[in-house]
């Protein structure tokens, strides 16, 4: 089965700094890579998703990923951070056996 | 649409009860299922549904039941609660050809003492 990897349990940035989240993945068939966020309070709501075509995916609140397919990772990225964008970040990886797996998170601070 | 809604919101159970979590969905979803959250632990899928009839395990699924009557409802059964199962619970559904796409409920916080 397919398993993920978030290496950043907590990130704390100031407003208007740039983010980039590592997410890596394992799996050895076709993948749908996938953000979701889940505000304090709130319920995951999906960011982002990939399932093939050209590898950086736009997403909503102008947040992007990258997958990169040498090196098994979807890293998220936002060139300029809101302190409305504190919140846990989910990586997740759906392989071709109905399975989604979710990476623990990464959970994002945003000081005005 | 109401979209995905669960109840309840939370509870409190001794050890050994058991109870239900309901997870009701209005937007004709096929795939349906039930995800556990502990803290740094990420989301662990406990069963899914493909339709009505048709239930299937996912990672972690001892010490829970599920059934599936309908294409809207999907409860989950905790038979013998245990502080094991404290947790946050998440019911998610997709729609047909885009079983990749979740929406999620609101989630349902357990505390069992």
């Amino acid at each position: 089965a397919q398993s993920v990897s978030q290496h950043n349990h907590h990130v704390i940035l100031s407003e208007a700094a740039s983010l980039e989240l590592g997410c890596n993945y394992s799996y050895g068939g076709t993948v749908n890579l996938f953000w979701y966020v889940q505000y304090p309070g709130q319920h995951l709501q999906l960011l982002l998703k990939y399932f093939s075509g050209d590898p950086l995916v736009k997403g909503i609140k102008g947040f992007e990923a990258e997958f990169i397919k040498s090196k098994f990772s979807f890293n998220l990225r936002k060139p300029s951070v809101q302190w409305s964008d504190t919140a846990e970040y989910f990586c997740a990886v759906w392989g071709n056996n109905n399975d989604m797996r979710f990476g623990a998170g990464t959970r994002l601070t945003v000081k005005p | 649409n109401a979209g995905v809604t669960q109840t309840p919101k939370f509870r409190i159970l001794k050890i050994g009860q058991s109870m239900t979590l309901q997870c009701t969905q209005d937007m004709n979803h096929n795939y349906m299922y039930w995800y556990r959250q502990d803290p740094g632990m990420g989301l662990k899928l406990i069963y899914y549904s493909v339709g009505a009839g048709i239930t299937d395990k996912g990672e972690v699924p001892n010490g829970y039941n599920v059934s599936r009557s309908t294409t809207e409802d999907f409860p989950l059964r905790l038979e013998l609660a245990a502080p094991s199962q404290t947790s946050v619970y998440f019911c998610a559904s997709s729609p047909p050809g885009l079983e990749e796409t979740q929406y999620f409920g609101p989630g349902t916080r357990l505390l069992v003492l």
